[in-house]
């Protein structure tokens, strides 16, 4: 069971600004980076999100994300198509021996 | 470029072993490390541990301790997960990943591998 808590899922129209929230702990996401990826059916998980805010070469601007507290979110703006997705934020907890722990996981979908 | 191809799908009886492989290429193999998540049906994502491709030092997550485990062939720049004692609740795609130091991003992925377990 995950200890990053998210929405099973989120819809919008095309063009629409959607947010996904991550809930998690002072032992993660209080203390440590934020990532996030997307999961499109089918394939293999993609690096959307590092270091809380960052985006890697080539993931459009559309998406943005933030971390505040033990909280952090994921935005799409301008939502498309293509977005619907699973995603899921990351991040190293540092209890116990310290381990890796994805969220819940929150499915886009597009109207 | 960097890729991380992964071994193809596996079926396998309860109480049986599978090796699936992770070959990397287009980077220094031993400047990253290699973890293994699941996505079993169902469910999301599940960090299994990483290993270390300098030293072969594996490191499983709790709930996967005992029947899997991490190994390497660093002459031909590629991680194993070998499951042993196959249950039915190990159907799951595996996937490998690689990570930077203590930088916990995984920027580039293994396509999976899917394993059933049926009798």
């Amino acid at each position: 069971q995950s200890v990053l808590t998210q929405p099973p899922s989120a819809s919008g129209t095309p063009g629409q600004r959607i947010t996904i929230s991550c809930s998690g702990s002072s032992s993660n996401i209080g203390s440590n980076y934020v990532y996030w990826y997307q999961q499109l059916p089918g394939t293999a998980p993609k690096l959307l999100i590092y270091r809380d805010n960052q985006r890697p070469s080539g993931v459009p601007d559309r998406f943005s994300g933030s971390r505040s507290g033990t909280s952090a979110s994921l935005a799409i703006s301008g939502l498309r198509s293509e977005d619907e997705a699973d995603y899921y934020c990351a991040a190293w907890d540092d209890s116990l021996s310290g381990f890796y722990v994805f969220g819940t996981g929150t499915k886009v979908t597009v109207l | 470029q960097v890729q991380l191809v992964q071994s193809g799908s596996e079926v396998k009886k309860p109480g049986a072993s599978v090796k699936i492989s992770c070959k990397a290429s287009g980077y220094s193999f031993t400047g990253y490390a290699i973890n293994w998540v699941r996505r079993a049906p169902g469910r999301g994502l599940e960090w299994m541990g990483w290993i270390n491709t300098n030293t072969g030092n594996p490191t499983y997550a709790q709930v996967f301790t005992g029947r899997f485990v991490f190994s390497l062939d660093t002459s031909v720049s590629t991680a194993y997960l070998q499951i042993n004692s196959l249950k039915a609740e190990d159907t799951a795609e595996y996937y490998c990943a690689r990570t930077l130091g203590d930088d916990w991003y995984f920027d580039f992925w293994g396509r999976g591998t899917l394993v059933t377990v049926s009798s």
